[in-house]
């Protein structure tokens, strides 16, 4: 799977927008861009994925480059409950691929303060 | 979503014993993944558990020190043998869920060997 590349931490005032990047500059075209979060002392949780077209849902919305070398997971209106560690993964879509692994880099600790 | 019951949450013991930790999903499901957690580090994968199949480990695990049982569809157990504090982590089982896009995980075991 490709590489990921995140800031190690940002920060985040709440109801504000948080903005999160990743850069995977070297994905595949059958790989999907994921996002996990894990909030302290917490499984990771699934927050949404795509593969080359924008992506909404009742948690946030995803936006990948036309060339696909990156990407910004979007928070619209951050809470104190949003404040966790934001991982983004690439890997081949689930059900379709041989690889099944999920590899999680060190993602981005978002802190969204009051 | 899939809901998965980790057992125990936590637990404290001594070097050089063994620890059991039940995984169990409200649905049937093809793979369980186990992932260590030490303590300020992502996640990494130990073993990958089809039913009906020994497990699958990853590079630098082996089948003696995290033996792994999968009886069934809806269970899996993973073991901590010989125990020692390097080994203290949290400890954590996923499953794939195709229809939700992702990997469900559960609340984690956190392990702590004195």
């Amino acid at each position: 799977d490709a590489k990921t590349t995140q800031p190690p931490s940002m920060d985040c005032a709440e109801g504000r927008a948080a903005n999160l990047p990743c850069n995977h500059s070297t994905i595949s075209g059958n790989e999907y861009v994921y996002w996990y979060r894990q909030i302290h002392s917490q499984g990771p949780q699934y927050i949404i994925h795509g593969l080359k077209n924008n992506e909404t849902n009742e948690m946030a919305s995803l936006i990948i480059t036309e060339d696909r070398k990156s990407s910004t997971l979007i928070l619209p209106h951050a809470t104190l409950r949003d404040t966790a560690v934001y991982y983004c993964i690439v890997r081949v879509g689930f059900g379709g691929g041989s690889n099944y692994k999920l590899t999680f880099g060190k993602g981005t600790l978002l802190t969204v303060n009051p | 979503s899939a809901v998965i019951s980790q057992k125990p949450s936590r637990d404290i013991c001594q070097r050089g014993t063994s620890l059991t930790i039940q995984c169990q999903v409200d649905s049937q499901v093809t793979m369980m993944f186990w992932y260590r957690q030490q303590p300020g580090q992502s996640l990494t994968l130990i073993a990958t558990a089809n039913q009906g199949s020994e497990a699958t480990y990853e590079s630098g695990f082996v089948i003696d020190k995290f033996p792994i049982s999968r009886p069934n569809l809806t269970f899996s157990t993973l073991t901590v043998s010989n125990m020692s504090p390097e080994d203290s982590s949290i400890y954590l089982c996923s499953v794939e869920e195709i229809t939700v896009g992702g990997y469900t995980f559960g609340s984690g075991t956190r392990l702590t060997v004195v």
